[in-house]
Order: C-alpha cells, then sequence, then structure tokens
C-alpha cells in the first residue's frame, strides 16, 4: 500500500535556526514528490516538487529538499526560518497512475 | 486566474443526515480531486475525476459517499446517511491533468463538516 511518513509531528525552532523535516514514503514504482504547505487561515499549495532530473529541488521562499532514491526520502530543508515560516508542512507523492498519498504533516512553529 | 471554489464553508449536520459539498475547480482544469482531512491527519484521497471520469475511487465508502462530475467541470460531493466519524475538512483540489505527465494540485479553502 502506498503511503508516507513524517517523522516530526511538531517542530518548533527560534527564527534564524535550520530547518529540516523528515518524509519517507512507501511505494515500489516511479513517484513524483511534492511538498505542500498550509499558512495559518489559508489553503494548501504547492512548496516545491521533484519529478525528474536533479534531485535537489528548490522551491519557493528559500525551501529545498533532495531526494534520496535509496532511502526512499524526500526532507525538506531550510538553512534559516523565520517567524513567517509558521505553517503546517504536507509531504505528498503522485504515481504514474495518477493516485495521490499525503503525509499527516508537520506543524513547525517558529517563535520570534 | 480564480482559484477552486467550494461551499458551503462550514456545515453542521445531525448524525444520519444527508449532505452535499459542491467544488468548482480551475477553469481548464481536467483533473478533478476529493480529499477528506481528519483533524490531525493528512489529506486522504476519497476520489479523483479526470474530465468526467473516475480515474480512483478505491477510498471513497460507497455505502455511503457518492461523488459526481456530470459536465467535467463542477463536481458534487454527497455523504447519505452521515455518521460522527465523518466530522473533516473536506477539500477540493484540481489541476491540469494526472498520470505520466504530472501537475501541481491547486486546492480550495475547504469545508469543515461537523456531524452531531
Amino acid at each position: 500500500a502506498q503511503s508516507v511518513s513524517q517523522h516530526n509531528h511538531h517542530v518548533i525552532l527560534s527564527e534564524a535556526a535550520s530547518l529540516e523535516l523528515g518524509c519517507n514514503y512507501s511505494y515500489g514504482g516511479t513517484v513524483n514528490l511534492f511538498w505542500y504547505v498550509q499558512y495559518p487561515g489559508q489553503h494548501l499549495q504547492l512548496l516545491l516538487k521533484y519529478f525528474s532530473g536533479d534531485p535537489l529541488v528548490k522551491g519557493i521562499k528559500g525551501f529545498e529538499a533532495e531526494f534520496i532514491k535509496s532511502k526512499f526520502s524526500f526532507n525538506l530543508r531550510k538553512p534559516s526560518v523565520q517567524w513567517s515560516d509558521t505553517a503546517e508542512y504536507f509531504c505528498a507523492f503522485n504515481t504514474n497512475a495518477g493516485k495521490s498519498t499525503f503525509g499527516d504533516g508537520t506543524t513547525l512553529t517558529v517563535k520570534p | 486566474e480564480a482559484g477552486v471554489a467550494q461551499s458551503p464553508r462550514y456545515k453542521i449536520i445531525e448524525k444520519r443526515q444527508s449532505v452535499a459539498f459542491w467544488c468548482n475547480p480551475i477553469s481548464g482544469h481536467a483533473t478533478l480531486y476529493w480529499y477528506q482531512q481528519i483533524l490531525g491527519q493528512g489529506p486522504k484521497l476519497l476520489i479523483q475525476f479526470q474530465n468526467n471520469g473516475v480515474v480512483d475511487d478505491s477510498q471513497l465508502p460507497k455505502d455511503r459517499f457518492s461523488a459526481e462530475r456530470l459536465k467535467g467541470v463542477d463536481s458534487t460531493l454527497k455523504i447519505q446517511p452521515a455518521k460522527l466519524e465523518d466530522s473533516a475538512v473536506y477539500l477540493c483540489a484540481s489541476s491540469l491533468g494526472s498520470g505520466v505527465v504530472t501537475y501541481e494540485q491547486y486546492f480550495g479553502p475547504g469545508t469543515r463538516l461537523t456531524v452531531t
């Protein structure tokens, strides 16, 4: 069965700290990987995506993620977080059949 | 461009009642998704349409949930009869397409359903 595991349910950081959110997926075939973000009071929106090519992808607001195929991982990173990064972050993947699977999310709180 | 529209935004019903949610995707988006998001969990795909055909409905509780996208544009999700465990946010999303060529999904604001 397809699944996504996000290791941290809630992360609390101070401004300027570095961030790494873990994501592992379970699927035997080719996947397309995504990180979505939901800021307080807003819709889910795309942060970044990986389809093929360079496994290090860059998204909006200074976020990046690295796809490590051998580890089935797609961890999200940001070198220096800001208070405005406070949000819920979801890792997800699509198969080539188009089916989407989301993780349960990580709530990030950044203290000013 | 206009985003994904959903209505109503909030709904409170008693168990065993029926409820319907409406979604209008972004113009030109062929793929439409309905998700259920229970508090503390990620979105769970209920049904996925490509134009007006169903691509995946493997996680849709078909004894009580139904969905349609008759003209390949807007869509309705219905629950009849509702149970307490159906309390959740119902999200609609759309994308240009799906499958071998994958596009990002654009989400609507969701409908928060409370079943009492």
